[in-house]
């Protein structure tokens, strides 16, 4: 079942933070971020496996809220790099092959 | 080192007719897994390919077929094109089918008229 994002879109100046939000009405074993850009293939960001872990790349890092079936992903002063559309994948469980699913996607602006 | 190619980058078909799109994984990678992305929408899985074997499938009709080559490259065929077929072919690489981290190519924008 897909994962729901939100916000759906986001327009922030550059140097603002920024909140986007995946939530799974199954539990999940990991979660996974991707970021598009405009004609662009999707470029990994990062994974969280484990209940309450937080993972950091650069500026932008998230957590996972196992019990809640819920990740997070935060852009702090942001950067006009960071415009995209940013999804989230998700796994249900370990085993070899799952496949992965995405969410409908955030599209994030950066303006100067 | 070549990432992920595929191939051609856009295409035009019209409704019933056949396509056949082509996918080069990441060197070193033997894994390659094929997503439909519709316009301001996620990535859909629709399958995945190893050892020349397709080893899971998503939600996708017959109409989609695919093959993966000795030397891991693959190819996914959609026939009896529909107007719906019309989307982004998404093509990732990985080493092992339980890698975490997919690299996708650009794609092939595909048209059905």
């Amino acid at each position: 079942q897909q994962p729901v994002q939100s916000p759906q879109a986001v327009i922030l100046r550059e140097g603002e933070d920024a909140v986007i939000n995946c939530s799974s009405s199954k539990a999940l074993y990991s979660v996974h971020w991707y970021r598009q850009k405009h004609g662009e293939a999707p470029v990994f960001l990062m994974i969280l496996l484990k209940g309450g872990e937080q993972k950091g790349h650069e500026k932008i890092s998230a957590s996972f809220n196992e019990k809640k079936q819920q990740s997070s992903l935060y852009l702090t002063a942001s950067q006009l790099s960071y415009s995209g559309t940013y999804f989230c994948g998700t796994k249900t469980t370990l085993g070899a092959a799952q496949k992965l699913v995405f969410g409908q996607g955030t599209r994030l602006t950066i303006n100067p | 080192d070549a990432g992920v190619t595929q191939s051609p980058t856009h295409l035009i078909k019209t409704r019933g007719q056949q396509v056949t799109l082509r996918c080069s994984p990441k060197s070193g990678h033997d894994t390659v897994s094929w997503y439909q992305q519709a316009l301001g929408q996620g990535p859909q899985f629709i399958f995945q390919y190893y050892e020349e074997e397709e080893r899971q499938r998503g939600n996708f009709p017959d109409r989609f077929s695919g093959h993966q080559f000795p030397n891991y490259s693959s190819e996914l065929n959609v026939n009896a094109l529909l107007l719906g077929d019309s989307a982004l072919y998404l093509c990732a690489s990985s080493f092992g089918t339980g890698s975490e981290k997919l690299f996708f190519g650009s794609g092939t924008q595909l048209s059905v008229l």
